[in-house]
């Protein structure tokens, strides 16, 4: 079984801040992981995923993330927060059947 | 990439009502497909799972006869809430895996279910 911990249900963050949304998952195989952002009504767009590899892994909107195996973490960073960027954040991982567990989210408010 | 599209987007119904979800992958083949009910401020939680040419595999706790999922093709998916009640007002939101191994997810809008 997996399960994956949001530890924070929202950050408030100023414009231009830097920020860290934390993820932590558990699970008994190896696992792929995976960050969605989710506006207001909408579905879910990828953000960044790591399958193997390289432990840093880039998206777009100038997000990263970092796999950490023995701290089952995969946080995900931004140097400068935009107000765009409010939404809700989705961490997410999948075994190799494709279905997806994710956390409970975490709502990032950027702040003028 | 890859597109997943749902229609209606949103839809107000009658108690007692039936309502009828699609989701269609449109550039793409996708013999599986997920259906996601998603709570106000809250994660997505896993329906069912549909299988293109067989019957659907529902997650614990989800009444297969109340959610009756068809996977009529290979592009598209139907998710129908029959009998539906104020409490089935949701946001529901189906996805399709990648088709080239990348183990990605495609996720259609979403839909807005409101039954008065």
């Amino acid at each position: 079984a997996q399960s994956v911990t949001q530890l924070d249900s929202q950050v408030p963050v100023f414009e231009e801040a830097p920020v860290e949304l934390r993820c932590n998952y558990s699970s008994s195989v190896s696992v792929y992981l995976f960050w969605y952002v989710q506006y207001p009504n909408q579905g879910l767009q990828l953000l960044l995923k790591y399958l193997s590899g390289s432990t840093l892994v880039k998206g777009i909107n100038g997000f990263e993330a970092e796999f950490n195996k023995s701290q089952t973490s995969f946080h995900l960073r931004k140097p400068s927060v935009h107000i765009s960027d409010t939404a809700e954040y989705f961490c997410a991982v999948s075994d190799a059947g494709n279905m997806l567990t994710f956390g409970g989210g975490t709502r990032l408010m950027v702040k003028p | 990439g890859a597109v997943v599209s749902q229609h209606p987007s949103r839809v107000i119904c009658k108690s007692g009502t039936s309502v009828k979800i699609e989701c269609r992958s449109l550039d793409f083949q996708a013999t599986t497909m997920f259906w996601y009910r998603q709570f106000p401020k809250k994660s997505l939680m896993l329906m069912a799972t549909s299988n293109e040419g067989s019957k659907a595999t529902y997650e614990q706790g989800v009444e297969k006869d109340k959610f009756l999922i068809n996977h009529a093709s290979l592009t598209l998916s139907t998710l129908t809430v029959t009998s539906a009640h104020p409490e089935d007002s949701s946001f529901y939101i189906c996805s399709a895996p990648n088709d080239r191994g990348s183990y990605e997810q495609y996720f259609g809008p979403g839909t807005r279910l409101t039954v008065t």
